[in-house]
């Protein structure tokens, strides 16, 4: 199957700094990609989508320059918190598709970055 | 817009017990559904999805799902728990290329 990378897995900062997540599809090119953010015991809530060399897509909500969202090839997108506060700690999840994988309809999911902000 | 509903926060199983957890949608034309597992601190594993077809869909690690049209719902089933089926279990349809998520069951099963 399709697998997708998240790094770093955890990622602690001070708060007004900034955190930069990346996410890789390993063995496909992801024309999108998706981030979600889950609270805890919460769903996961879909933060924005972005398609390879344009710009990404956010949700109603979701304040683009505070999420910082960049697809620049077909297998890495990143997702940057700028000026971290700790109410932006939360676990962020990255999913994706693409041409290659199977066009069977599901995502393909990363295994988180759990951020803290002190 | 889509949607689903996962109406129980937590489902509470012994092992070797069957376990449903349950799901309904709301979808306009017909709905793709999803199941994923997830575990503490993971990302989210595929279990199943129902596209078209037979009603009945067996997936990953014995679980299967029943997709009901008149009743809307597609709940997830196994025949028998195991104690490390114990984690938070999504189901979601898909919204166009978009994932859209219940808000996740609980699952715990007791030796």
């Amino acid at each position: 199957g399709a697998v997708v990378s998240q790094h770093p897995s955890w990622v602690i900062c001070k708060s007004g700094t900034s955190v930069k997540i990346e996410c890789r599809s390993l063995d496909f090119q992801a024309t999108t990609m998706f981030w979600y953010r889950q609270f805890p015991k919460q769903s996961l809530m879909l933060m924005a989508t972005s398609n390879e060399g344009s710009k990404a897509t956010y949700e109603q909500g979701v304040e683009k320059d505070k999420f910082l969202i960049n697809h620049a090839s077909l297998t890495l997108s990143t997702l940057t918190v700028t000026s971290a506060h700790p109410e932006d700690s939360s676990f962020y999840i990255c999913s994706a598709t693409g041409l290659q994988t199977p066009n069977t309809g599901e995502l393909f999911f990363g295994e988180g970055s759990r951020l803290t902000v002190l | 817009a889509q949607s689903v509903a996962q109406p129980e926060d937590q489902v509470n199983v012994a092992e070797g017990n069957p376990l449903t957890v349950k799901c309904t949608y709301s979808v306009s034309g017909n709905p793709y559904l999803f199941w994923y597992v997830q575990y503490p601190n993971r990302g989210l594993q595929f279990l199943l999805k129902y596209i078209t077809g037979d009603n009945l869909v067996k997936g990953s690690y014995g679980f299967e799902a029943e997709f009901n049209k008149s009743q809307t719902s597609f709940h997830l089933k196994k025949p028998s728990a195991l104690v490390s089926d114990s984690a938070l279990y999504f189901c979601a349809v898909r919204d166009y290329e978009k994932l859209v998520f219940g808000t996740g069951t609980r699952l715990l099963v007791s030796p």
